[in-house]
């Protein structure tokens, strides 16, 4: 699976937008973009993914650059409850497994 | 639905000891991932499970851990022998078979410490 990279570490004004940065430059055709989340003493949480389209849901929305080299996790209206690490993975479609990284830290401030 | 259930939640256990975790997944999915989590780091893929078959094992971490999921429904991770790094937090995983749609569901995972 391709490696993804994403910043250590970003704060968010509560009420705001959170714009999480995730960059796959080595993603392959048929990988797909994931976007977990992982609050404190839970198990991770799936947000949303896509392969080349844009994609939204109740959650969140997943812009996907036309070279699909990099992608944009956004929260429209962050709250609190989004403070939590989140995580960026590409993966083939039915792979055997689901590499995740470091991810984001993402705080929300009050 | 009543989501992915660990057991148990915490595990205080000496080294040399055996433990066992057990994992159930939701009732109609078919594919059971296992990971472990240390402190500040992502979850660590371990195993994979379609219905009964382990289908990708290689990323155990010794020949100390092993994982069953006799009847295609609930999981075990065994650990013998267990050492002081041993120590984590075990996640356990499912979902259904969608070649373009899956998502995991995790469980809250079942906290080990090895004394």
């Amino acid at each position: 699976d391709a490696k993804t990279t994403q910043p250590t570490s970003m704060d968010c004004a509560e009420g705001r937008a959170a714009n999480l940065p995730c960059n796959h430059s080595t993603i392959s055709g048929n990988e797909y973009v994931y976007w977990y989340r992982q609050i404190h003493s839970q198990g991770p949480q799936y947000i949303i993914h896509g392969l080349k389209n844009n994609e939204t849901n109740e959650m969140a929305s997943l812009i996907i650059t036309e070279d699909r080299k990099s992608s944009t996790l956004i929260l429209p209206h962050a709250t609190l409850r989004d403070t939590a690490v989140y995580y960026c993975i590409v993966r083939v479609a039915g792979a055997n497994n689901l590499f995740f990284g470091t991810g984001t830290r993402l705080t929300v401030i009050p | 639905d009543t989501g992915v259930s660990q057991n148990p939640r915490h595990k205080i256990t000496k080294r040399g000891q055996n433990v066992t975790f057990r994992c159930d997944p939701i009732s109609e999915h078919n594919r059971l991932y296992w990971y472990r989590q240390t402190l500040g780091q992502g979850p660590e893929f371990l195993t994979y499970f379609q219905n009964e078959a382990q289908l990708e094992k290689s990323r155990l971490l010794s020949d100390r851990f092993s994982a069953e999921r006799p009847k295609g429904s609930f999981s075990t991770l065994e650990i013998q022998r267990t050492e002081q790094g041993d120590s984590a937090m075990y996640l356990c995983a499912s979902s259904l078979d969608s070649a373009t749609n899956e998502k995991l569901f995790f469980g809250s995972g079942t906290q080990l410490s090895v004394l």
